[in-house]
């Protein structure tokens, strides 16, 4: 089944202890994207890849990291979390990089700091 | 960059009436506007996009239209079901490479 997927779905952490966030796909997707959704904000970019070794900036990446070393995997790394980090993440691909191509979103990981 | 405002916020009507969903953005080069709809506990999924090349587009009890003059674009449900309870998304591109989204609407359909 073509999907996307994140682990883990529910995370409950401390300040300042490093995390990561799986996702992976199994479409061989070359655009892969990170994003966080708070109530009345709705959905924000944090990070995206146009493919291996290349990745930049969303439109709110402070306090983030990615790395993109296979095509199929695109975790996201805290390395200081803080509460205001506490939300709810989206990895999602695509498989163009244009802007208008399907994105398929995973399941979400929801990420409480403490 | 891209803005996009989306309006309402939330919206509940009755199961088998029709319900709109507005979006505006800001780029008047975008050309490209998907909707996403967002079930509880799930990623958004798309549910219908349209071109700038197109007024309107249907499938089935769904439709969006687009007024590139204006730079708006909306989403219309026909026969609402209690299934299709659940937030919905607008989007826009921005800089070729990523999609900017609307706040969300929660469409909340009571039978």
């Amino acid at each position: 089944e073509a999907q996307v997927t994140q682990n883990p779905r529910y995370l409950i952490t401390v300040t300042g202890k490093k995390l990561t966030v799986t996702c992976s796909q199994n479409m061989n997707h070359e655009y892969m994207s990170w994003y966080r959704q708070d109530p009345g904000l709705g959905l924000r970019q944090i990070y995206y890849s146009m493919n291996v070794e290349v990745t930049d900036k969303g439109d709110v990446p402070e306090g983030y990291k990615v790395s993109r070393k296979e095509k199929r995997n695109f975790p996201l790394i805290l390395e200081s979390p803080s509460p205001n980090q506490t939300s709810l993440y989206f990895c999602a691909s695509s498989y163009g990089t244009s802007s208008g191509e399907t994105q398929y979103f995973g399941p979400g990981t929801r990420l409480l700091v403490l | 960059g891209e803005n996009v405002e989306q309006h309402p916020s939330t919206l509940s009507v009755q199961e088998g009436d029709s319900a709109v969903i507005k979006c505006t953005y800001s780029d008047s080069a975008s050309n490209y506007f998907p909707w996403y709809k967002q079930e509880l506990g799930k990623g958004p999924q798309l549910i219908i996009d349209i071109r700038s090349n197109v007024g309107e587009k249907k499938d089935q009890r769904i439709a969006v239209t687009l007024n590139k003059t204006a730079k708006h674009f909306s989403l219309h449900i026909t026969e609402t079901q209690p299934e299709d309870s659940a937030v919905y998304f607008c989007a826009a591109p921005q800089a070729g490479t990523a999609l900017i989204f609307g706040k969300g609407t929660t469409l909340s359909v009571s039978s």
